[in-house]
């Protein structure tokens, strides 16, 4: 089975820190991919890779940056936390490279709280 | 806006009796999925159907698609309290690039 996990389940960070969430898959995939969850807007893509070294953005990259320096590994980084940052993050990732479309297996969650 | 609308946005029903959400799209797709969230969890594919396909059945999972009316519907037949769960529709563009997600409906099984 597919494995996506995250580095931490529940976070608590203060204002102007620098966060930084770990994703992980041991499928060998080529997308990865992070959401924001929050109540009433559904999940929303922050950025996605196709490929090692590779980014894209999402629809709400503001504020937050990714890497991948490893094809099992998509790091998101919340460069100065603001209160706003405080969400529900989930990292995805799938099978075939490219832009096709597929289904996404998903970690458990980070639960990101900023005061 | 989402690619992918669902409705209702909250679903109450006994044990036993059928589930319907039906989610609405905007643009052109390649296909449109089905995840199941549990409280607090991550999301569950639960399945795919492709933009030539009309129906298709996964157990108790029946899922329809009518690319005229930009639409899908999911049907969970004698539903169980374990069905408790938020339920997302996700949509592909045209291109096949990545998947937006709707806001899901939230279904509760009564026992």
């Amino acid at each position: 089975d597919v494995k996506v996990t995250q580095s931490s389940r529940y976070l608590v960070k203060r204002t102007g820190e620098k966060v930084f969430l770990e994703c992980v898959q041991d499928m060998d995939h080529e997308n990865m991919f992070w959401y924001r969850q929050d109540p009433g807007l559904g999940l929303r893509l922050i950025y996605f890779s196709y490929d090692v070294k590779m980014k894209e953005k999402g629809d709400i990259p503001e504020g937050y940056s990714v890497s991948r320096e490893k094809k099992e590994r998509f790091s998101l980084i919340l460069e100065s936390a603001s209160t706003n940052q405080t969400s529900m993050y989930l990292c995805a990732s799938s099978f075939y490279p490219g832009p096709h479309s597929n289904e996404q297996f998903f970690g458990p969650g980070t639960r990101l709280t900023v005061l | 806006s989402q690619q992918g609308e669902e409705d209702p946005q909250a679903l109450s029903i006994q044990e036993g009796e059928n589930a319907t959400m039906n989610c609405s799209y905007k643009t052109s797709i390649n296909n449109l999925q089905w995840y199941r969230q549990n409280s607090g969890r991550g999301l569950v594919h639960l399945i795919l159907i492709r933009s030539n396909e009309r129906e298709k059945h996964s157990g108790r999972l029946r899922v329809t698609l009518d690319t005229s009316k930009k639409s899908s519907s999911l049907l969970i037949t004698a539903s169980r309290a374990a069905d408790t769960a938020s339920y997302f529709c996700a949509t592909d563009g045209a291109s096949g690039s990545r998947l937006t997600f709707g806001e899901g409906t939230q279904l509760t099984v009564n026992p």
